[in-house]
């Protein structure tokens, strides 16, 4: 059982590049989520999904998109890098909307240079 | 604006000793409260959570207190272990959205 996979794990993307994240759960979860962690700061809301279809901003949507066709895809894309972007990127899903039942993915390193 | 502070960026236990790692929110309308564990080059992991309608939750070696009141909730481990140390983070939500608001950790060191 894999939970939540992420690739790439590590990426360096020049300023102006796009790439996408992906994220992919074989839990059948409902709810998935985009989080971003910057140096010393918690978990920031990028995007999330309560279903396939169905995408909705966070806290922190600017400079990126989503889309979720299949339950189990959540791709992130990021259009135009900048350098206020280096973060690093962790997916999760859940049954519920409450967190206890979140999984997470091991996290996308992305440097912006 | 940090609706959930965690005030020590560190803190260094005895192993055996207790561990108590402290959390502060702002929010009152927060009713729903949860800590995560992380390790280097991983995702969080859910550890225990408490709703606001209790004052503790247990769960084995872990003890989560909330003080609604002075909007404060802790988390107690004992007897701490060497697979302990890691990076404890608080979340809080409400039931008006889905989104989970985080703490920035608390990174907790095992001594041997």
């Amino acid at each position: 059982n894999a939970g939540v996979t992420q690739t790439p794990k590590f990426r360096i993307l020049k300023i102006g590049q796009s790439m996408t994240l992906q994220c992919a759960q074989d839990m059948n979860h409902n709810y998935m989520y985009w989080y971003r962690q910057d140096p010393g700061m918690g978990l920031k809301l990028i995007y999330y999904s309560v279903g396939a279809g169905i995408t909705d901003k966070g806290e922190v949507p600017n400079g990126y998109n989503v889309s979720r066709s299949t339950t189990e895809d959540f791709p992130l894309r990021l259009e135009l890098a900048a350098p206020s972007q280096t973060s690093v990127y962790f997916c999760a899903s859940s049954y519920t909307d409450r967190g206890y039942g979140y999984t997470f993915g091991s996290g996308t390193r992305l440097t912006v240079v | 604006d940090q609706q959930v502070k965690q005030n020590s960026p560190s803190l260094s236990v005895q192993e055996g000793r207790i561990s108590i790692l402290n959390c502060d929110y702002t929010n009152s309308m927060f009713d729903y409260f949860l800590w995560y564990k992380k390790y280097p080059a991983e995702g969080p992991t859910f550890l225990i959570s408490i709703s606001s309608i209790k004052d503790k939750n247990e769960d084995g070696r872990f003890t989560v207190f909330l003080n609604k009141s002075a909007k404060h909730l802790s988390l107690h481990i004992v007897p701490s272990q060497p697979g302990d140390s890691a990076v404890y983070f608080c979340a809080a939500s409400d039931d008006s959205n889905y989104q989970l608001i985080w703490g920035a950790g608390t990174k907790l060191i095992i001594k041997p």
